[in-house]
């Protein structure tokens, strides 16, 4: 099946640093998706991107959808302690049948912040 | 509006006992999903239906079944628990309008199976 490889797997920053994660695909998608996860909770969904290029912002969170359409990236500027969490993408490949339905999920990136 | 709503929300189970997960959700989403997180492996798709009366497979459907009697709930059962279903489990719910594939989370539930 189709795979996403989401780097980095973790990492630790200090608090007010920008933060950059990506994702990347061997197969083409049609949307993009980032979420957050909170410790002990459901996957929030902070961006939605829908075409090649596409580059859209939510306070301090950007990610833009790869001109290949086979990667995303997802920026985070001047953090702060809330931003800890996991973040995953997911995409979706198909506009009809199965691919249209589901999402491919990275496996996420944990992120840590050092007050 | 609830969103998603996952009941419950912590079980621990004995190997070989049964129990069903219920998942509901107010938003009058068509499509709804239930995944499972396992460390390292992030989110796998189990079942999903899209609609009222279907269900259909994801990547990791053995040992599991569903059911979607109504629009709004969507049941994950397990017949026989095994030790290899310990994990946290997700019902999320999507809108079906246009091209928009935002898939909406629940809280999850927490299965221990020893």
């Amino acid at each position: 099946g189709q795979q996403l490889n989401q780097s980095p797997q973790s990492m630790f920053i200090q608090e007010g640093e920008d933060v950059s994660m990506n994702c990347t695909s061997s197969s083409i998608f049609n949307t993009w998706l980032w979420y957050k996860q909170d410790p002990g909770e459901g996957p929030v969904l902070l961006i939605a991107l829908y075409k090649a290029g596409e580059l859209t912002s939510n306070g301090r969170l950007t990610a833009q959808f790869g001109i290949t359409r086979k990667d995303s990236f997802l920026n985070i500027s001047a953090s702060i302690p809330s931003d800890v969490g996991i973040y995953f993408c997911a995409g979706q490949s198909g506009y009809s049948g199965a691919g249209s339905y589901q999402l491919t999920f990275g496996k996420g990136t944990k992120l840590s912040v050092i007050p | 509006n609830a969103g998603v709503t996952q009941t419950p929300k912590f079980r621990v189970l004995k190997t070989g006992q049964s129990m069903t997960l219920l998942c509901a959700q107010d938003m009058n989403h068509e499509y709804m999903y239930w995944y499972r997180q396992d460390p390292g492996m992030g989110l796998r798709l189990i079942h999903y239906s899209v609609g009222e009366g279907t269900t259909a497979k994801g990547e990791v459907p053995d040992g599991y079944n569903v059911s979607r009697l109504k629009k709004q709930n969507f049941l994950l059962g397990l017949e026989s628990a095994a030790p290899s279903q310990t994990s946290v489990y997700f019902c999320a719910s999507r809108l079906m309008v246009g091209l928009t594939y935002e898939q909406y989370f629940g809280p999850g539930t927490r299965l221990t199976v020893t």
